[in-house]
């Protein structure tokens, strides 16, 4: 297993233009955050899926910002129309949850750092 | 809602000294975890250490290890015989204890060097 893997590492886009992100989780990982990262700041959490189905999604999530988890497996982030404001390091977390206690850590994957010009 | 504050920005240690990175946080719930992660320049994330609220017992992990003031709502993390390789940004984190989701409350970081 290598881990929770995202791509691309970076991304560099024109404001206004339309990116996507993947993250492959642990295989055998039911769970997959995302998260924002802004220089100096600490992760701020996004959304989470169990399996296939997203259960929360922050505040900070608008309405420019989608995510998916197909077959419960890879996800993606998509930002549409974005703007500056929206250069961060976006990361993927994974984890297994085979009960409400019965957690296993988040894993983290590398990120995707996205400025927008 | 949860915040965890880590209020110093940076610090410096002498390679083979030890250090304290602090962490308070804010919460109403009992039951909970308290992590401190580590995220080396360029790399991702690695869980240092965990602590759960119910126990009593300090957590430790190697080199590492935790004073955790429930009362105080205090969580520092020890680094002792500080390496070159522990040099990284750390995070001080919480998760709740119950609810379905396990989501992570991160504090701004503290920025680590470690002075050969």
């Amino acid at each position: 297993d290598t881990g929770v893997s995202q791509n691309p590492r970076h991304k560099i886009t024109k404001r206004g233009q339309n990116v996507t992100f993947r993250c492959d989780p642990i295989s055998e990982h039911n769970r997959l955050y995302w998260y924002r990262q802004t220089l100096g700041q600490g992760p701020e959490f996004l959304t989470y899926f169990q399996n296939e189905a997203q259960l929360e999604k922050s505040r900070l999530l608008s309405d420019r910002f989608s995510a998916e988890r197909p077959k419960g497996s890879f996800s993606t982030l998509e930002i549409q129309r974005t703007e500056q404001g929206d250069s961060a390091m976006y990361l993927c977390a994974s984890s297994l949850a085979t009960s409400p206690q019965g957690r296993t850590e988040a894993f983290f994957g590398q990120g995707t750092r996205l400025t927008v010009v | 809602a949860q915040t965890v504050t880590q209020s110093q920005p940076e610090m410096s240690v002498q390679e083979a000294e030890t250090v304290t990175l602090s962490c308070t946080y804010d919460t109403s719930e009992s039951d909970y975890y308290l992590f401190w992660y580590k995220q080396p320049p360029s790399r991702q994330m690695i869980l240092v250490i965990r602590q759960e609220a119910y126990k009593q017992q300090n957590a430790t992990e190697n080199r590492f290890s935790v004073n955790f003031q429930k009362a105080a709502k205090s969580f520092s993390l020890k680094i002792s015989d500080s390496q070159l390789g522990d040099a990284a940004m750390y995070f001080c984190a919480y998760r709740s204890y119950t609810g379905a989701n396990s989501k992570l409350t991160f504090g701004k970081g503290i920025t680590l060097s470690v002075r050969p």
